[in-house]
């Protein structure tokens, strides 16, 4: 049975950075058959997929346009986890954030699990 | 970017209504689609994949058809616990959500 375990900070300054991690068990943040990724979710902008970071032979990363130049997702194989930074937020970036793990098999692929989701406000 | 238009946003249906709902990608997608379920404060959940392909687990009143660039999910006889917000997505080119149709009781 997967798991994925959300931690960070549910309020954020405008102009700063908001950093989540999302803590894997049951699987490898390493693995050739998923893609770990950050969805948001909010009243105005509904499911927004942000990016994803996933291992086949090397590390790749993947960003929506809409937040590419602001966003980093990063694999920590060390502590079996990733994380989500996004800069210069700004109030528009209030939402709820989950991470989620996408499975890919032959027969095609999927969001299987999902974190909790934190609510992350952006507020001075 | 993939577009996908999901329709309609909102609807109201009784139990043991047949209820369906369409998503149409702005280019073809083969069937690189999902259909998610869900519920106030939950995180979706997966009921159909590859478009037609029912996950494991959930009822067969749920089905999923289409190709290309139109995609339907119908529910065929509608039950209680099936009142809520559904989501189609694309990952044929990264991932793209369809703006979410809203089941509600009549």
């Amino acid at each position: 049975q997967v798991q994925l375990q959300q931690s960070g900070p549910g309020l954020v300054k405008p102009s700063q950075t908001l950093s989540l991690t999302c803590a894997i068990s049951g699987d490898s943040v390493s693995s050739n058959s998923a893609a770990w990724n950050w969805i948001r979710q909010s009243p105005s902008r509904g499911l927004e997929w942000l990016g994803r970071t996933y291992y086949r032979s090397k590390w790749y990363n993947d960003y929506a346009v809409s937040v590419k130049s602001r966003i980093t997702i990063n694999p920590d194989t060390s502590k079996n986890q990733f994380s989500l930074q996004l800069n210069s937020v700004t109030p528009e970036d209030t939402a709820v954030y989950y991470c989620a793990r996408f499975y890919g098999e032959i027969v095609g692929a999927y969001f299987d699990y999902w974190g909790q989701g934190t609510l992350v406000t952006v507020s001075s | 970017a993939i577009q996908m238009t999901q329709s309609p946003s909102s609807l109201s249906a009784s139990v043991g209504d047949r209820v369906t709902i369409t998503c149409r990608a702005s280019q073809g997608i083969r069937n690189d689609l999902g259909w998610y379920q869900q519920k106030p404060g939950k995180a979706p959940k997966l009921l159909i994949y590859a478009a037609s392909s029912l996950q494991s687990g959930v009822p067969s009143r749920f089905s999923g058809s289409g190709s290309g660039t139109d995609f339907t999910l119908t529910i065929s006889s509608l039950q209680p616990e099936d009142f809520a917000t559904y989501y189609c997505l694309q990952d044929y080119n990264y991932l793209t959500f369809g703006g979410g149709t809203k089941v509600e009781i009549k």
